[in-house]
């Protein structure tokens, strides 16, 4: 079974500054894909950002980029030089072997980010 | 590129009424689709897997005859909620994937939802 923890249920963040939404993963599979996603007050799901567990390099997109720890089993996302539009939950998620490849979520981190 | 439309976005209807969601993958074949329902303030549940042409895999605790899936081919997927009921009333979403491939490395892409009210 595979788990993902989310423990920020809400972050403030100020406008240009950077700020960094924590995932830790818990899974049996030695090969999985872990994602972040963008979910605005409108209800779409934006997906932001992808990292292979056989990655050897941080993922990066944009001001997007993730911290891969694979031996602390982590996979924290970091938004630098935040903008109003960023305001929204961002949820992180994985996905195996089996079943699929489907996803697993965690709770979210509802950002907001402030003038 | 790997646009999903959901449709509708909102439906108002009253208790006891069937109601149909479709899912499109626009400019990719999806050979799986998955559906999530969202209760306000909390993370997306997994309800069922849909693959082309073959019966969907529904996930523990969701009524099959409920929630009546349908992936006739590979740009469409519908979810039909049948005789629903307010405690049917949620926010719906579905995603699409293109090919298995690496593992975890096709992102699943999401439509934009449905948000559904029974009276």
């Amino acid at each position: 079974a595979q788990k993902i923890t989310q423990t920020q249920p809400g972050m403030f963040v100020q406008e240009k500054e950077a700020v960094t939404l924590d995932c830790t993963y818990d899974t049996s599979d030695q090969s999985y894909g872990l994602f972040w996603y963008k979910q605005p007050s409108s209800g779409e799901m934006i997906f932001l950002i992808y990292q292979g567990s056989y990655d050897e390099q941080n993922a990066t997109e944009g001001r997007y980029s993730l911290n891969f720890q694979k031996a602390r089993k982590s996979t924290n996302l970091v938004i630098s030089a935040s903008q109003l539009g960023d305001s929204a939950m961002y949820f992180c998620a994985m996905s195996g072997t089996g079943g699929g490849n489907k996803l697993t979520f965690g709770t979210g981190t509802q950002l907001k980010v402030e003038l | 590129g790997a646009v999903v439309s959901q449709h509708p976005s909102w439906v108002i209807c009253k208790s006891g009424t069937s109601v149909k969601i479709e899912c499109r993958s626009l400019d990719f074949q999806a050979t799986t689709m998955f559906w999530y329902r969202q209760f306000p303030k909390q993370s997306l549940m997994l309800m069922a897997t849909s693959n082309e042409g073959s019966k969907a895999t529904y996930e523990q605790g969701v009524e099959k005859d409920k929630f009546l899936i349908n992936h006739a081919s590979l740009t469409l997927s519908t979810l039909t909620v049948t005789s629903a009921h307010p405690e049917d009333s949620s926010f719906y979403i579905c995603s699409a994937r293109a090919r298995p491939g690496l593992i975890g490395g096709q992102p699943q892409h999401f439509g934009d939802g449905t948000r559904l009210s029974i009276l």
